[in-house]
């Protein structure tokens, strides 16, 4: 069955850097579009960044635009999201998501991890 | 605040019937499918209908979607005291994102 298993979380200065990954098992890894989205506490759900199958392209949020880069390795079957800049707002717990159909990227999320907290604190 | 505007909570009776909307614009729900996600309390999300109306293998009949325009429809029926959770619409926008909105907590009384 499908597996994400995301590690990295973690507490962080602000202006600090932090790397996410994200361990895909159970699908076919290379043949799907990938998702970031995150949850602030006690908050709604945001999406962050998305990734297409072969990682060639890339959106990203306005908020994280410019601070977060989401990108791949097929080979590893892992996701990752590099976070630069990070700022107290960005606190939450950041999931990755699988889109929930193959070489696609426009959504839905078909498939979500169990999420890790990131928070940004001095 | 989000792009996609949803009630803040809803809540019925065990065994009723309830509705959560989602309102968008020309930009995302008009122009592209519209999903819904539950989020049983302190687990992930989970989808929940797909394409405005698609139930993935194992979702009960209980749960349907609709869309209208620039607005979607969650129905929920039978209602359990298990199916108290939060509920998220979503969709694509043509900003090049995808959109969630902000959210409907129910509680079956």
């Amino acid at each position: 069955q499908v597996q994400l298993v995301e590690s990295g979380g973690g507490v962080v200065q602000p202006g600090g850097s932090l790397r996410l990954s994200c361990a895909a098992s159970g699908f076919t890894f290379s043949s799907s579009g990938m998702h970031w989205a995150r949850q602030a506490p006690g908050k709604g759900l945001e999406w962050v960044a998305l990734i297409s199958y072969d990682g060639r392209i890339k959106y990203y949020a306005d908020s994280v635009k410019g601070r977060f880069i989401i990108f791949r390795d097929n080979s590893k079957n892992t996701l990752y999201l590099q976070m630069s800049s990070l700022r107290p707002e960005d606190t939450a717990v950041y999931y990755c998501a699988k889109d929930h159909w193959s070489y696609t990227h426009y959504g839905p999320l078909g498939y979500w991890g169990q999420g890790t907290l990131v928070t940004v604190s001095s | 605040q989000s792009v996609l505007t949803q009630p803040p909570s809803v809540s019925a009776a065990p065994g009723q019937m309830v509705t959560i909307s989602c309102s968008g614009s020309s930009s995302n729900i008009e122009k592209h499918y519209v999903a819904w996600y539950q989020q049983l309390p302190g687990t992930a999300p989970k989808l929940l209908i797909y394409e405005d109306n698609k139930r993935p293998s194992g979702i009960p009949d209980r749960f349907s979607g609709s869309k209208s325009g620039t607005s979607a429809t969650l129905g929920i029926t039978g209602l359990q005291t298990g199916d108290e959770a939060d509920y998220y619409c979503g969709t694509w926008d043509n900003s090049l994102s995808v959109v969630f909105g902000g959210g409907t907590k129910l509680t079956v009384l």
